[in-house]
């Protein structure tokens, strides 16, 4: 079975602080996103990466960075936390030959 | 502009009964991918169906079934003899073209089985 897992599963951050969330990946799948909930909202895409070394912007990039060190691992990183990006963020992996995404648990994130 | 939109908030029914849930979508382009998916109260997201466009059959998977109205850009979710775990929220998703590696999503219907 398909396996990402987030670290944390819950972070609290002050205002102007770095945050880093991380994304682990076992499945070897190539594309791995970072999404974000609030309610009112659905899921919104941050960034995306195809491979190794590779990120896009997704629909709601402005205050987010991301990177893609290796297959199995990608990161998304806040330099300056605002409240504004109090939200919980989830990050999936995409599977083609089943065309269909796998989802971590979910990162809570909250900035003071 | 929204490119998946899910108009239900909220519904309610009652055990063992039959639900839709109503999504529809935008796109330009021919070819693309519908899915929907749950999140259970702990907050789990999982895929549960995917209907190809190119397909005219709706697609089933258990108790959940596919309503595929092309000319209309709609795809509806059909719960049959719904239970008690079937209470979630679920999300209606888009993937454009072969091409394409985002997956839109709508914001959500939260459905509530009642016993």
């Amino acid at each position: 079975e398909a396996a990402v897992t987030q670290s944390p599963r819950n972070k609290v951050a002050v205002t102007g602080g770095k945050v880093t969330l991380s994304c682990n990946q076992t499945n070897n799948h190539n594309n791995m996103y970072w999404y974000r909930q609030d309610t009112g909202h659905g899921l919104r895409l941050i960034h995306y990466s195809y491979g190794a070394g590779s990120t896009e912007k997704g629909d709601i990039p402005d205050g987010y960075k991301a990177s893609r060190p290796s297959q199995e691992n990608f990161s998304l990183i806040l330099e300056l936390a605002t409240p504004s990006q109090t939200s919980v963020y989830f990050c999936a992996s995409g599977d083609w030959g089943r065309n269909t995404l796998y989802f971590g648990a979910g990162t809570r994130l909250s900035v003071l | 502009a929204q490119k998946v939109t899910q108009t239900q908030t909220s519904i309610s029914v009652m055990e063992k009964t039959t639900v839709t849930m109503d999504c529809v979508y935008e796109t330009q382009d021919s070819s693309y991918f519908l899915f929907w998916y749950k999140q259970t109260a702990s907050g789990e997201i999982v895929f549960l169906i995917r209907q190809d466009s190119y397909k005219k059959e709706n697609a089933t998977v258990g108790h959940y079934s596919l309503n595929f109205q092309k000319p209309k850009s709609s795809i509806g979710l059909i719960i049959t003899a719904t239970q008690i775990e079937d209470s979630a929220v679920y999300f209606c998703a888009m993937r454009e073209g072969p091409g394409y590696q985002n997956f839109y999503f709508g914001k959500g219907t939260s459905l509530t089985v009642i016993p």
